[in-house]
């Protein structure tokens, strides 16, 4: 099956740095990727899709300045947290598609953000 | 809003039984709808996924009932075995390619 890595699957920061998570589709051009964040013990919800060469479009709440994300080829999407705080304390997660039809959405490892 | 309501929330299964979660949607544009399994720390992974044209898919242990009627899919898991707690996530969206709205999860352990 497709695989999705996401770097680094776990990240300490300081309160106020910014941290850049990696997602990579490994055998597969991904035509859209999302992101996910998930508190423990809750559900993912949705935090952006993001499409090759074209802005991303987030969610009701999420502040597009805060959480940037890039998704410069078909193989790559990066997700930055800005002056990041410790209630951006969470895990995230991305998921890539790669259409023409393709049935599956294929979800990364997760990374695991911790801000002190 | 949660498009998609899932239970129950935890379940505890002996070994050899059967598993069984449900999830309700209201959006009747949705036509696709996954099941995913979740170990702890881990990223989501596809178990079976299901389009309203079935009733019903089968993979090895694993099943999802579909009623379209009654805006209700469920996943059962056959000989349940320990390997199998983790958390289960029912899914929807209006295509494979749409951002999935995701269930609150069902936290399964199967005793020995």
């Amino acid at each position: 099956g497709a695989v999705v890595s996401q770097h680094p699957s776990w990240v300490i920061c300081k309160s106020g740095t910014s941290v850049k998570i990696e997602c990579r589709s490994l055998d597969f051009q991904a035509t859209t990727m999302f992101w996910y964040r998930q508190f423990p013990k809750q559900s993912l919800m949705l935090m952006a899709t993001s499409n090759e060469g074209s802005k991303a479009t987030y969610e009701q709440g999420v502040e597009k300045d805060k959480f940037l994300i890039n998704h410069a080829s078909l193989t790559l999407s990066t997700l930055t947290v800005t002056s990041a705080h410790p209630e951006d304390s969470s895990f995230y997660i991305c998921s890539a598609h790669h259409g023409q039809g393709a049935d599956t959405q294929y979800f990364g490892p997760g990374t695991r953000l911790t801000v002190l | 809003q949660q498009q998609v309501k899932q239970s129950p929330q935890s379940l505890i299964v002996q070994k050899g039984g059967i598993s069984i979660i449900n999830c309700a949607y209201e959006n009747t544009a949705f036509d696709y709808f996954p099941w995913y399994q979740q170990f702890p720390g881990k990223g989501p992974a596809l178990l079976i996924a299901i389009r309203p044209d079935v009733s019903e898919k089968k993979e090895g242990r694993f099943t999802i009932s579909f009623n379209k009627s009654a805006k209700q899919f469920s996943l059962h898991i056959m000989d349940s075995q320990p390997g199998d707690s983790a958390t289960y996530f029912c899914a929807a969206s209006k295509n494979s390619g749409y951002a999935l709205n995701f269930g609150k999860g069902t936290s399964l352990l199967v005793t020995p």
